[in-house]
């Protein structure tokens, strides 16, 4: 139980163009996800908290109208990163909390690797 | 942001050999994690931590949740290549906040 999808896990596009990814909580619902980034050879970069129904909370320095999120639904957030640019390219990673049971705990997706070119 | 201390940065280890490593933070935690993340992966639960005390294990993983709750270390005993990664820790103040990180120790063992 308690598994997460990410899609695509490998993503290539051009500089200006906008990526959407996908994190699905597959046998759980979650009220919260959170999107992170991370660079080689570091640590987890929280980037915002996705709410279900309501707007993204952004850490400091995320600009929002770069990076949309959006939690239609207690099992699906989406990242898309607009414009994108080189600088833009990561390792791109979400996480959710089951809405019941243990609350602590969160799951992590296995990524998505994002180059602009 | 806030980050936890983890340590050591780094271990390389022979085969079946015992290794420990810890996180520390200035601010009390309700929940510990821990983490083991391979090249290319998301990080994988292995241990979640509850209560001050709280001792866990998971195989030849064992966690415990300092009595202070500014603490928590990760034990592996008898070590094996499959055990290579960087291990994450991660706490929570309350609630359903965000999870802070510490920076992650990376395991080599050598067989």
């Amino acid at each position: 139980g308690a598994v997460v999808s990410q899609h695509p896990s490998r993503v290539i596009c051009k500089s200006g163009t906008s990526v959407k990814i996908e994190c699905r909580s597959l046998d759980f619902q979650a009220t919260t996800m959170f999107w992170y980034r991370q660079f080689p050879k570091q640590s987890l970069m929280l980037m915002a908290t996705s709410n279900e129904g309501s707007k993204a909370t952004y850490e400091q320095g995320v600009e929002k109208d770069k990076f949309l999120i959006n939690h239609a639904s207690l099992t699906l957030s989406t990242l898309t990163v607009t414009s994108a640019h080189p600088e833009d390219s990561s390792f791109y990673i979400c996480s959710a909390s089951p809405s019941s049971g243990r609350p602590g705990a969160q799951f992590f997706g296995p990524g998505t690797r994002l180059t602009v070119l | 942001g806030q980050q936890l201390n983890q340590s050591p940065q780094s271990m390389f280890i022979q085969e079946g050999e015992d290794v420990s490593m810890n996180c520390t933070s200035s601010s009390i935690f309700n929940t510990w994690l821990w983490y083991k993340q391979e090249p290319g992966e998301g990080p994988v639960l292995l241990i979640a931590l509850y209560k001050a005390g709280e001792l866990t294990s998971n195989g030849r993983l064992t966690a415990q949740f300092g009595i202070t709750r500014k603490d928590s270390f990760l034990n592996i005993s008898a070590s094996i290549p499959s055990d290579v990664g960087i291990y994450f820790c991660a706490g929570r103040i309350s609630g359903n906040t965000p999870l802070v990180f510490g920076k992650g120790t990376r395991l080599s063992v050598i067989a």
